[in-house]
């Protein structure tokens, strides 16, 4: 049990497709993250909600859209998406601070 | 600029040593909390050990310490009795309180735990 749960686990999709990428979290935390971990480069940080509201957005093309309807969920929508998006992609937690963040398994996403 | 600087790609370690992961970091925030994450080949992050920038003492947590020293903005992390299961990617990671909670992680470093 990670508190930080992410569907599907795996995702292949064409670069025409339009699909979402689903984060919950059980842990009562403030803040949501989205990152993504391709392969050799490190970790990057990609949107950061705070209550609801988005609080960063690290130069992400448009073709990625998240959504935080409420403080447990969060949503990546993808569209258009390039071979070059192919990564795995994590969903993380936390409270607001200097509280460490809790992640979720991941999605590996592969664009054909 | 690198925030976080993990300067060994990998390491390996004989079961039952112990080992040190190094990493360095960047910032002016005076406020800064470190973190270290494992993550098994399954893709999970798993949260080990945190510093804050303001903490006199080294955080421990069970095998995992970590050597702070702040001057040399380093925040090392060291696994003693070194397990099997130990074999993952290993990251540093660090939070800037005063710049919107941003997080950076480090390149990772890769452990792998000799029988």
């Amino acid at each position: 049990e990670t508190g930080v749960t992410q569907t599907p686990r795996h995702l292949v999709m064409g670069m025409t497709n339009k699909k979402s990428l689903k984060c919950e979290q059980h842990l009562g935390h403030n803040a949501m993250y989205w990152y993504k971990q391709s392969a050799k480069k490190p970790l990057e940080l990609m949107f950061v909600y705070s209550l609801e509201e988005r609080v960063e957005n690290n130069s992400v093309p448009s073709r990625f859209s998240p959504e935080c309807p409420n403080s447990s969920h969060l949503f990546l929508h993808l569209h258009t998406l390039q071979p070059e998006d192919s990564a795995l992609y994590l969903c993380a937690s936390s409270q607001d601070g200097d509280q460490p963040q809790h992640f979720g398994d991941g999605t590996r996403l592969s664009i054909l | 600029a690198q925030k976080i600087t993990q300067t060994q790609p990998g390491m390996f370690v004989q079961e039952k040593e112990a080992v040190t992961l190094d990493c360095t970091y960047d910032t002016s925030d005076p406020s800064y909390g470190l973190f270290w994450y494992k993550q098994p080949s399954s893709g999970e992050m798993i949260f080990l050990i945190y510093q804050g920038s303001y903490d006199q003492q080294n955080a421990t947590e069970g095998r995992y310490s970590l050597n702070f020293q702040k001057a040399r903005k380093s925040a090392n992390l060291v696994i003693s009795a070194s397990q099997l299961g130990d074999s993952a990617m290993y990251f540093c990671a660090m939070r800037e309180i005063n710049n919107n909670n941003d997080m950076r992680f480090g390149a990772g470093t890769r452990l792998t735990v000799k029988p």
